[in-house]
């Protein structure tokens, strides 16, 4: 039982690149998330989705899409990186309590 | 939308004395509060929770205490150890049932248990 499962765990990137981070969780969780983590900031919602076929914005989410590919999998996508970007990036389903994935450590120079 | 105040953003206290740290809402819908524990490197991990249809819970040297007419709640640790040291964030949220809730999050609190 893997629980939530985030690629990759590091990645940097150039000012206007793209890349879709992954999450999939085994748990059969309706409901999944992605926040980011900023020094200072606590956790933010950028993204989330209460259930297969279904997204909605969070606190954050200029500059990113979301995909909600099937129940297990719900994907980040950063169009047009930008430094301010940079960040670590947590997703999360829950049922009962969130479960979060390891987090992705992004940099964008 | 829910706003959650976090204070101290930093605690130092000596091993086997308590901590307390203590967050705020806005939200006064909001019904579920859970606390998360993160150490350097890793995900924040789920260490207690409360509803609001109860005022404090407890679990081993860990308890919550919610009141809901000042619309704050507030972690106690007693007996700490250093394992302890680690970020603590609240967070807050209207939990409808369907597993479905986005959180709130305070903006955590470092605490570092002094052997």
């Amino acid at each position: 039982n893997a629980g939530v499962t985030q690629t990759p765990k590091f990645q940097v990137l150039k000012t206007g690149q793209s890349m879709t981070l992954q999450c999939a969780q085994d748990m059969n969780h309706n409901s999944m998330y992605w926040y980011r983590q900023d020094p200072g900031m606590g956790l933010r919602l950028i993204y989330y989705s209460a259930s297969e076929g279904t997204t909605d914005k969070g606190e954050v989410p200029n500059g990113y899409n979301v995909s909600r590919l099937n129940k297990r999998e719900f994907s980040l996508r950063l169009e047009s990186a930008a430094p301010s970007q940079t960040s670590v990036y947590f997703c999360a389903s829950s049922r009962y309590g969130y479960t979060f994935g390891s987090g992705t450590r992004l940099t964008v120079v | 939308g829910e706003n959650v105040e976090q204070h101290p953003s930093t605690l130092s206290v000596q091993e086997g004395d308590s901590a307390v740290i203590k967050c705020t809402y806005s939200d006064s819908a909001s019904n579920y509060f859970p606390w998360y524990k993160q150490e350097l490197g890793k995900r924040p991990q789920l260490i207690i929770d409360i509803r609001s249809n109860v005022g404090e819970k407890k679990d081993q040297r860990i308890a919550v205490t919610l009141n809901k007419t000042a619309k704050h709640f507030s972690l106690h640790i007693t007996e700490t150890q250093p394992e302890d040291s680690a970020v603590y964030f609240c967070a807050a949220s209207i939990e409808s049932g369907a597993g479905s809730y986005q959180l709130t999050f305070g903006k955590g609190t470092k605490l570092s248990v002094i052997p």
